[in-house]
């Protein structure tokens, strides 16, 4: 079974700082997506950036990107110009591209991230 | 498009009752998931179903919990009897499932904050 882990309970960054979120993933699989979900306040789960295994180029959406290396089973999330909005939880998930697992997504237990003004 | 709608959004109930929970995913999705989201335990998937049937029931932690999809645009989660162990947030998400290494993008519901006295 797959399991993603997020060694970083709590961060907090200065707000325009940059700030890098981690995420380790244990798998035997060669094709796999990853995602960064955001959770603000309000609950609702966000889809933040998504990569796919067979990329080798890391995903970038506007000031979020990720730093995706597969032999390290490492998928990091980093945050530039980071604003106050961005305070959230931040969950990285991974989802299998073959079989019965492409549907199911596996969370980490999520880094909660504090912008300070 | 009005996204998955959750209902309600809040339930406070006392041990012993039965307690459902609503899901009305996106128009034209064919996969849904139930999650639970808990402090301790992060975000589980409970089961999730494909064209309306249910395909892995494994996360649903016991008999009192249930699950059903009687058509494309509603599903319904119910605990009966509930227990206080079982107030967590209850997400409902939907997809549309092309096949296993397609894009399958879950969207999320605003969640159910469920309070078991």
């Amino acid at each position: 079974a797959q399991t993603v882990t997020q060694s970083q309970p709590e961060m907090s960054v200065q707000e325009a700082e940059t700030v890098t979120l981690s995420c380790t993933y244990d798998t035997s699989e060669s094709d796999y997506y990853l995602f960064w979900y955001k959770q603000p306040p309000s609950r609702q789960m966000i889809l933040v950036i998504r990569q796919e295994a067979y990329k080798q180029q890391n995903a970038t959406e506007n000031r979020f990107s990720v730093n995706f290396q597969k032999a390290a089973k490492s998928f990091s999330l980093k945050i530039s110009d980071s604003q106050l909005g961005d305070a959230a939880m931040y969950f990285c998930a991974y989802r299998s591209a073959t079989g019965a697992g492409s549907y199911q997504l596996t969370f980490g237990k999520g880094t909660k991230l504090s912008v300070i003004p | 498009d009005a996204g998955v709608i959750q209902s309600p959004r809040h339930e406070v109930t006392e041990m012993g009752q039965e307690v459902t929970l609503r899901c009305k995913p996106i128009s034209g999705h064919n996969s849904l998931f139930w999650y639970r989201q808990t402090m301790m335990r992060g975000l589980e998937l409970l089961i999730y179903f494909n064209n309306n049937v249910p395909i892995d029931d494994s996360g649903m932690p016991e008999d009192r919990f249930s699950a059903k999809m009687p058509n494309a645009s509603f599903s319904t989660l119910k605990i009966q009897p509930s227990e206080p162990r079982d107030s967590a947030v209850y997400f409902c998400a939907s997809s549309f499932h092309l096949g296993a290494g397609s894009n399958n993008e879950q969207f999320f519901g605003p969640g159910t904050r469920l309070t078991v006295l």
